[in-house]
C-alpha cells in the first residue's frame, strides 16, 4: 500500500525557514517523480516544486530562489527546504507522487497534508 | 490569476449532471494531458481523471474527461451530495505543473 507520510509543519515567523519531509512507502521511490502542493486559506491548490526522478527539478515563481526541493532515494524520503518565508506561504503543504520518473501531472497519491504558518 | 480558466462555482440537483470547464492555451492544455482532481473538504485531493479521459482504479464511471484543443472538460453524472467539492485542473507548461483555480460543486 502506497503511504506519504508529511512532517515538519508548524509556526514560524516571517522570515524564518522550515524544512518538510515525506516518508514514501510502498512503492520503488526512485523511480517516480515527486511533488509539493500547497494550498493556502481561502485558494486555490499550486505546485511549488517537482522532482524527476533523476533529480531534475522545477519550481513555481513564487518560491523560486527560496524553496529547495530534493530526495534521498536512500531513505525513500523527499524534502521541501522553506526559506524567506512570508505569510503568502502559510498553507497546508501536500506531498504527491507522480505516475512515472517525468509525470508531474498525474498526481496518483497524496498525503494527509502539514500545516505551515508564518506569523509573527 | 490562474493561467487555467475554470469556473468558480457550479451547482445542480442530485441524479443530475453538471460539466466543468478548464481553458488553457497552446503552450499548457493544447500540447499536454490533462488531469482532475477532486478534493473534499479537509481532506487531501485526490486524482479523479488523468491523460485527458482515463480514469484511476477505483474511481467509478460517473466521472468522464475529455479534450479539445486548448480546452478540457470534467462530467460528472447522477449527482451525488458526497460529490460537493473542489475540482482542479491540471496540466503541464512547458516547464511547471500548473492548476487551474478551482471549481467548488454545489449539490443542491
Amino acid at each position: 500500500e502506497v503511504q506519504l507520510l508529511e512532517s515538519g509543519g508548524g509556526l514560524v515567523q516571517p522570515g524564518g525557514s522550515l524544512r518538510l519531509s515525506c516518508a514514501a512507502s510502498g512503492f520503488t521511490f526512485s523511480n517516480y517523480a515527486m511533488s509539493w502542493v500547497r494550498r493556502a486559506p481561502g485558494k486555490g491548490l499550486e505546485c511549488v516544486s517537482g522532482i524527476f526522478g533523476s533529480g531534475r527539478t522545477f519550481y513555481a515563481d513564487s518560491v523560486k530562489g527560496r524553496f529547495t526541493i530534493s530526495r534521498d532515494n536512500s531513505k525513500e524520503t523527499l524534502y521541501l527546504q522553506m526559506n524567506s518565508l512570508g505569510s503568502e506561504d502559510t498553507a497546508v503543504y501536500y506531498c504527491a507522487k507522480g505516475m512515472g520518473q517525468g509525470q508531474f501531472v498525474e498526481l496518483d497519491y497524496w498525503g494527509q497534508g502539514v500545516l505551515v504558518t508564518v506569523s509573527s | 490569476q490562474s493561467v487555467l480558466t475554470q469556473p468558480p462555482s457550479v451547482s445542480a440537483a442530485p441524479g443530475q449532471k453538471v460539466t466543468i470547464s478548464c481553458s488553457g492555451s497552446s503552450s499548457n492544455i493544447g500540447s499536454n494531458y490533462v488531469s482532475w482532481f477532486q478534493q473534499l473538504p479537509g481532506t487531501a485531493p485526490r486524482l479523479l481523471i488523468y491523460e485527458n479521459n482515463k480514469r484511476p482504479s477505483g474511481i467509478p464511471d460517473r466521472f468522464s474527461g475529455s479534450k479539445s484543443g486548448t480546452s478540457a472538460t470534467l462530467g460528472i453524472t447522477g449527482l451525488q451530495p458526497g460529490d460537493e467539492a473542489d475540482y482542479y485542473c491540471g496540466t503541464w507548461d512547458g516547464s511547471r505543473m500548473l492548476f487551474g483555480g478551482g471549481t467548488t460543486l454545489t449539490v443542491l
